[in-house]
């Protein structure tokens, strides 16, 4: 069974302040490690997709890494509107699955 | 990517009674997802719906309490039936991006509250 476990549940940092999210997963096989900021009442929005160990992606404050067994969303200077919920989810290549299985999020406070 | 249209974005209901969430797609996808939130919770996938065909239910989900429509490539509806106070939450669907590294594009939530 698919399993993702995300770390820290809540983190509050000053604007500014640098900091890494963690998503730790297990999965037969992985066909992709996902990461979604979602804000309050709005849906998942899309930030990355990696396939394989060592593949890095950035998007301006955001980078995201990955391993065999965990992926890090690294945020860099931080601004307050970046607070949001970042989500991570691993699609399964097994069976022809097509489910994404999510963790249950860390929740971003940025305080000016 | 795909933009996704879902409606209604809140509702309170009776319980015994349904309420029927539509997703309308701004392009042709093959699968739509439908997803739900509960607080506190990770998104867990109810129900995968493809055109013409009868929709795949995750374990824990049942046809009978969560009919869901697939009438063509770009809109669906998820029913939730005889509600309960116990399926408040938010409902969501979804659809895989044509071009994969996009990910997949979420609607933007039903927050449904049974009362």
């Amino acid at each position: 069974e698919d399993q993702v476990t995300q770390s820290p549940e809540a983190l509050r940092l000053q604007e500014g302040e640098s900091s890494s999210l963690n998503c730790s997963y297990t999965v037969s096989g992985l066909r992709g490690l996902f990461w979604y900021r979602q804000d309050p009442g709005k849906g998942p929005e899309f930030l990355f997709t990696l396939y394989s160990a060592g593949e890095e992606k950035e998007k301006e404050r955001l980078k995201a890494t990955l391993t065999k067994k965990e992926s890090f969303l690294h945020i860099t200077a931080p601004k307050p509107e970046d607070s949001a919920t970042y989500l991570c989810a691993v699609g399964d290549s097994g069976a022809g699955s097509y489910q994404l299985t999510f963790g249950k999020g860390t929740k971003l406070s940025v305080i000016p | 990517s795909a933009v996704i249209s879902q409606k209604p974005s809140r509702d309170i209901c009776q319980r015994g009674t349904s309420l029927t969430i539509q997703c309308q797609v701004d392009s042709q996808v093959t699968m739509m997802f439908w997803y739900r939130q509960q607080p506190g919770q990770s998104l867990t996938l109810i129900a995968t719906a493809n055109q013409g065909s009868e929709a795949t239910y995750e374990s824990g989900f049942v046809i009978d309490k969560f009919p869901i429509s697939r009438p063509n490539l770009t809109f669906s509806t998820l029913t939730v039936s005889n509600m309960s106070p116990e399926d408040s939450s938010i409902y969501l669907c979804s659809v895989e991006n044509h071009q994969e590294a996009d990910g997949y594009t979420f609607g933007s939530g039903t927050r449904l509250t049974v009362v």
